[in-house]
């Protein structure tokens, strides 16, 4: 596509709800990350894929978090039993490899 | 551990005058350098990066910074503000050869009058 694509854009869940958030990178593009974004902070690494394998994960904050890209396109984050703090900006971004990441307009999670 | 300062969590200018957003980083290793801009609505874009090589470094839209080791900064600037340039900035550090697991500053909010 032209762009990276993140969806929704917008999800409101319940407390220990189970979300997903899908990205679609740049056709062609290798790498996808995943970022996070809280209210008032920059975005911080959470992961990273080359084709479909995960390079680094060190960003998960725990393991109620974890991301796939099992053909090599698209992604999902998911996050289980969702807790307050998970509230943030999810930002996806892809990129040619070692090269510059382009960034999605994110997705921002809400959980009540 | 790599950490990135930006000074000022909003700045004000008026329209032709000098943009001037500071960034401080501390990191073990040499490191590389990045600026990204974020309009409203819309995603992050880089405006310019500093890797290896010259010290001034000429982004998109008239942007450019100077990495400056000795003082571990990498302060952005603009001769002239436009209202284009309203938008959030940020200012990221990554290790030496690696250009993904960027560590971002908290952001700076820049707002241009008329």
């Amino acid at each position: 596509g032209a762009g990276v694509s993140q969806s929704p854009r917008y999800k409101v869940t319940k407390r220990g709800q189970d979300v997903a958030l899908r990205c679609d990178p740049i056709s062609g593009h290798v790498s996808l990350y995943w970022y996070r974004q809280a209210l008032g902070q920059g975005p911080e690494f959470l992961t990273y894929f080359n084709y479909e394998a995960q390079q680094d994960k060190s960003g998960l904050p725990n393991d109620r978090f974890s991301a796939e890209r099992p053909e090599g396109s698209i992604s999902t984050l998911t996050i289980q039993r969702t807790e307050q703090r998970d509230s943030a900006m999810y930002r996806c971004a892809s990129s040619s490899k070692d090269r510059e990441l382009f960034f999605g307009e994110g997705s921002r999670l809400t959980v009540l | 551990a790599q950490s990135v300062t930006q000074l000022g969590s909003h700045v004000s200018v008026s329209e032709g005058a000098l943009v001037l957003l500071r960034c401080n980083y501390s990191s073990s290793v040499p490191p590389y350098l990045f600026w990204y801009v974020q309009y409203p609505n819309q995603g992050l874009q880089l405006l310019l990066k500093y890797t290896t090589g010259a010290t001034l470094v000429k982004g998109i839209n008239g942007f450019e910074a100077e990495f400056k080791k000795s003082e571990t900064s990498f302060h952005l600037t603009k001769p002239s503000a436009h209202m284009s340039d309203a938008a959030e900035y940020f200012c990221a550090v990554s290790e030496w050869g690696s250009n993904y697991k960027l560590t971002f500053g908290k952001g700076t909010l820049l707002t241009v009058n008329p």
